[in-house]
C-alpha cells in the first residue's frame, strides 16, 4: 500500500505557481520521496526526488518539511501542459519497483 | 540519447490469442520494471527483470502470463489465452541501477482484447 496521503485534485492558474502537497508521516529515515506526473495516456515521468533537503531541478522544485512527514511539489509557472496526475512515493518495493497510490489530478487553467 | 521504447503502441487481439509486447530500455540500463494500468484504475507493478534473470515477479498473475529479459534484445511481456479482462495499457520502465527508484517509462502498449 501507498505510503503516502494526497488531495484528489486541484486547479492552477496559467502562469501561476501550482503547489502539490503530500503527507507521509509515517516514512523513515532513509527513505526518498520520488515524484512522478502521469500525462493524459502516456507513460508516467520521473519528476524529482528527495531525502530532506529541498531539491530544485529544471521541472520543478521539492520542498521536504524538517520532521520529514511531508513535503510540496512546486511547479513555479504552471503551463496547460502542466495538466496531469502527480504521485507522490515514498520507495517504494524492496526491488525497486514503485507503488502508486491515487495521486492528485492538477487542472492548469487558462 | 533514445528513451525507453515500447511496441506495439497498439495491439488488438482475440479471446484465446496471444499477446507480445516488447520493452527496449534506456542505454546503458539493465534494469526492467513491467507496469500495468487497467483503465480507470491505479499503475500497479507486475514484474521487475534484469538481464536475463527474473527477480520480482510478486505482481505477475500466476496464469498466461510470463516475461523474459534475454542477453541481447528487448524484454518481453507475454500474455497466452488473452481475455477480456487483459485489456490494459501496459507499460515498461528502466534503471539503470537495481532497487533505484528514479526510473524512466516508455509509452506502452494498448492492448484491446475483443
Amino acid at each position: 500500500d501507498a505510503k503516502t496521503t494526497q488531495p484528489t485534485s486541484m486547479d492552477c492558474a496559467e502562469g501561476r505557481a501550482a503547489n502539490l502537497p503530500c503527507n507521509h508521516s509515517t516514512i523513515s529515515g532513509n527513505e526518498y520521496v520520488y515524484w512522478y506526473r502521469q500525462i493524459h495516456s502516456q507513460g508516467p515521468q520521473y519528476i524529482i526526488h528527495g531525502l530532506k533537503n529541498n531539491e530544485t531541478n529544471e521541472m520543478a522544485s521539492l520542498i521536504i518539511t524538517e520532521d520529514r512527514k511531508s513535503s510540496t511539489l512546486i511547479l513555479p509557472h504552471a503551463t496547460l501542459r502542466d495538466t496531469a496526475v502527480y504521485y507522490c512515493i515514498v520507495n517504494g518495493g524492496s526491488q525497486g519497483n514503485l507503488i502508486f497510490g491515487k495521486g492528485t489530478k492538477l487542472s492548469v487553467k487558462p | 540519447n533514445a528513451g525507453v521504447m515500447q511496441n506495439p503502441r497498439h495491439l488488438v487481439r482475440r479471446r484465446g490469442q496471444e499477446a507480445r509486447l516488447r520493452c527496449s530500455p534506456m542505454k546503458g540500463h539493465s534494469h526492467v520494471y513491467w507496469y500495468r494500468q487497467l483503465p480507470e484504475e491505479g499503475l500497479k507493478f507486475m514484474v521487475y527483470l534484469q538481464k536475463e534473470n527474473i527477480i520480482d515477479e510478486s505482481g505477475m498473475p500466476k496464469e498466461r502470463f510470463s516475461a523474459e529479459f534475454p542477453k541481447e534484445g528487448p524484454s518481453i511481456l507475454r500474455i497466452q489465452q488473452v481475455v477480456r479482462g487483459d485489456s490494459a495499457a501496459y507499460f515498461c520502465a528502466s534503471s539503470e541501477r537495481a532497487g533505484f527508484y528514479e526510473q524512466y517509462f516508455g509509452p506502452g502498449t494498448r492492448l484491446t482484447v475483443t
